[in-house]
């Protein structure tokens, strides 16, 4: 079955840039979406279709997709965006969804 | 304001069954996909099952795959997952997830709170 591989953690200091890394085979033809997610809380999402932002997600935000990895970008992490960060995307027939294993982001 | 509810969550045996459902509010419900995505406490999402808007149209994750059911109820605006066969790994909080886009296929923009399944003798 199709996979999407993340790193299990990153960490950061205040102010840094944080990157998040996702790579899979189909994510050359299909969109990678990223959702944030604190503990006890349903899954937000953060970035759409690569490297569009939600309304209220802020700038710092952002995404970008190359080949078979997309990556989420936080320049500026600030202490409130430590949680676990999800990639998902489809399988090749688009029908089917797959999230990444999830990255624990860090900020200290 | 849109709204979804699972409920159905129990603790059950292995090789148990148990029907989840999901009330919705605050959008037109036979327009969108609906989304099953579970989560082990402490651990990634892992996608379960979607059917789109008119409920012809279903799909599993291989994990899954002829064990679940999922279905909706337009006049009701229900979205329901029926699960049999359980096993100790389908232990997981279940959320209910609304289809971004009207009668297609793209992501979750909105979730629920979820429901806790728990599988255990």
């Amino acid at each position: 079955s199709y996979e999407l591989t993340q790193p299990p953690s990153v960490s950061v200091s205040p102010g840094q840039t944080a990157r998040i890394t996702c790579s899979g085979d189909a994510l050359p033809t299909k969109f990678a979406y990223w959702y944030h997610q604190k503990s006890g809380q349903a899954p937000v999402l953060v970035i759409y279709e690569d490297s569009r932002r939600p309304s209220g997600i802020p700038e710092r935000f952002s995404g970008s997709s190359s080949g078979t990895m997309a990556t989420l970008t936080i320049s500026g992490a600030r202490v409130e965006d430590e949680g676990d960060y999800h990639c998902y995307s489809t399988d090749s027939s688009g029908k089917r969804g797959v999230f990444g294993g999830g990255t624990k982001l860090t900020v200290l | 304001e849109v709204q979804l509810e699972e409920s159905g969550g129990v603790v059950v045996q292995p090789g148990g069954s148990l029907r989840l459902s999901c009330a919705a509010s605050g959008f037109t419900f036979h327009d969108y996909t609906m989304h099953w995505v579970r989560q082990v406490p402490g651990k990634g999402l892992e996608w379960v099952s979607l059917i789109n808007w008119d409920g012809i149209s279903t799909y599993y994750a291989d994990s899954v795959k002829g064990r679940f059911t999922i279905s909706r109820d337009n006049s009701k605006n229900s979205l329901y997952l029926q699960m049999s066969s359980l096993r100790t790994e389908d232990t997981a909080l279940y959320y209910c997830a609304k289809d971004r886009t009207p009668q297609g296929y793209s992501y979750a923009d909105y979730w629920g709170q979820g429901t806790l399944v728990t599988v255990s003798s």
